[in-house]
């Protein structure tokens, strides 16, 4: 079954300790993207990655990192978590061969507070 | 830059009767459309896009959206609601035209349709 795959789907943390959120896709797509979601602002872009080794800013980029070090997996760094990061979190992909008007693939979503 | 208005945070419509989710955009050139829906506990899902051609555009699970250029709107519609469509519903827009970030989807805030036995 083609699929993007979150882990952890819920994490409580606090502030200031490390966090990975793991992202795997099993459709071979280039495409790999970073969204968070919260109330009244909708998905806001956080990285995003063409393909192995490139990856680039979206929109709301401070605060994480990102790696794409196989194509298939592309994991959500927060080295020092903040409160203001509490929020729902997607990750997505997409065929680079359909990227303009293609749609994305979204994973089930994972929720972080940070207390 | 690109951008996408959802003007209705809620709509609550009857079981039976048509249905309306408003979207409006803001792109340089010509726009890629979509509308996905997320229900609860689970990620975006893909409804339909608009990419040329025919204004209206026929998606997944009996909805379909109309382009409209002049009033550049992009409204999700359906000609008869049922209870397992409450969910929230984003438009987006992508801009093919904007050179570096023209991959990139916008997404309006979102609209929560609830559709009332």
């Amino acid at each position: 079954e083609a699929q993007v795959t979150q882990n952890p789907r819920y994490l409580i943390t606090v502030t200031g300790k490390k966090l990975t959120v793991t992202c795997s896709q099993n459709m071979n797509h280039e495409y790999m993207s970073w969204y968070r979601q919260d109330p009244g602002l909708g998905l806001r872009q956080i990285y995003y990655s063409m393909n192995v080794e490139a990856t680039d800013k979206g929109d709301v980029p401070e605060g994480y990192k990102v790696s794409r070090k196989e194509k298939r997996n592309f994991p959500l760094i927060l080295e020092s978590p903040s409160p203001n990061q509490t929020s729902l979190y997607f990750c997505a992909s997409s065929a680079y061969r359909v990227i303009n008007t293609g749609e994305l693939f979204f994973g089930e979503g994972s929720r972080l507070t940070v207390l | 830059a690109q951008s996408v208005a959802q003007p209705e945070d809620q709509v609550n419509v009857a079981e039976g009767n048509p249905l309306t989710v408003k979207c409006t955009y803001s792109v340089s050139g010509n726009p890629y459309l979509f509308w996905y829906v997320q229900y609860p506990n689970r990620g975006l899902q893909f409804l339909l896009k608009y990419i040329t051609g025919d204004n209206l555009v026929k998606g997944s699970y009996g909805f379909e959206a109309e382009f409209n250029k002049s009033q550049t709107s992009f409204h999700l519609k359906k000609p008869s609601a049922l209870v397992s469509d409450s969910a929230l519903y984003f438009c987006a827009v992508r801009d093919p035209y904007s050179g570096a970030g023209s991959y990139q989807l916008t997404f309006g805030k979102g609209t929560k349709l609830s559709v009332i036995p």
